[in-house]
């Protein structure tokens, strides 16, 4: 069965700090990793991640893929109160010879940016 | 539209009352997803549609789930004799392709009493 493990579950930082939010996951026939960030509502795409070594960066936020060791990082940089929220990391894997889209999800890390 | 959407935004039902739940994609999105998140837990996927190929079921919790998407577009999840187990948020996505990250819609927010 396919997993996806987060940590950490939540964290708390003051802006400005930085931070780095772990994925691990075990998957058969893997084919991409996604990251969302859910606010009060619908989970918003941040980046789609294929290849390893390869970092994907947008404003603060970068993230980057180890496929050998099987796992993400999401990095925020002098983060701000709008950042708090769910961060959730999902994987997505060939299905019996047929590709499609369905994720698997982690539990999501809570992030709380203090002022 | 131009995002995923749902409805109703909210919804509270007797326990064995059937409910249904619906999703319009975004337009000229081929493919279509349900998901549940019950509270403490991740998003746990229920079914997918691509075009008109059958769907994929394979998370359907029970029997009493059941989806249908007609004309490639909308999507409607009913969910029959509900329980109090089935209080969660149900989510759709939809992607332009197979190959392509899945957009989101706010979700029902679905209460049994």
């Amino acid at each position: 069965e396919d997993k996806v493990v987060q940590s950490p579950l939540s964290l708390v930082v003051h802006e400005g700090d930085t931070v780095t939010l772990n994925c691990s996951y075990e998957v058969t026939n893997f084919r991409s990793l996604l990251w969302y960030k859910q606010e009060k509502k619908a989970p918003t795409f941040l980046f789609m991640l294929t290849s390893s070594g390869i970092e994907k960066k947008s404003g603060r936020l970068s993230s980057i893929l180890d496929k050998k060791e099987l796992f993400s990082i999401l990095n925020i940089t002098a983060t701000q109160t709008g950042d708090s929220a769910v961060y959730l990391c999902a994987v997505e894997a060939y299905a019996g010879g047929t590709s499609y889209g369905k994720l698997t999800f982690g539990q999501g890390t809570i992030l709380t940016v203090h002022p | 539209g131009a995002g995923v959407s749902q409805s109703p935004s909210n919804k509270v039902t007797e326990k064995g009352k059937d409910v249904e739940l619906r999703c319009d994609p975004i337009s000229g999105h081929t493919a279509l997803y349900w998901y549940r998140q019950s509270l403490g837990q991740g998003l746990e996927f229920l079914i997918y549609f691509q075009g008109n190929s059958a769907p994929d079921k394979s998370g359907l919790p029970s029997d009493r789930f059941s989806a249908e998407r007609t004309g490639g577009s909308v999507s409607t999840l009913t969910i029959q004799r509900t329980q109090q187990e089935d209080s969660a948020v149900y989510l759709c996505a939809s992607s332009f392709s197979q190959r392509q990250p899945q957009h989101f819609g706010d979700g029902t927010r679905l209460s049994i009493l």
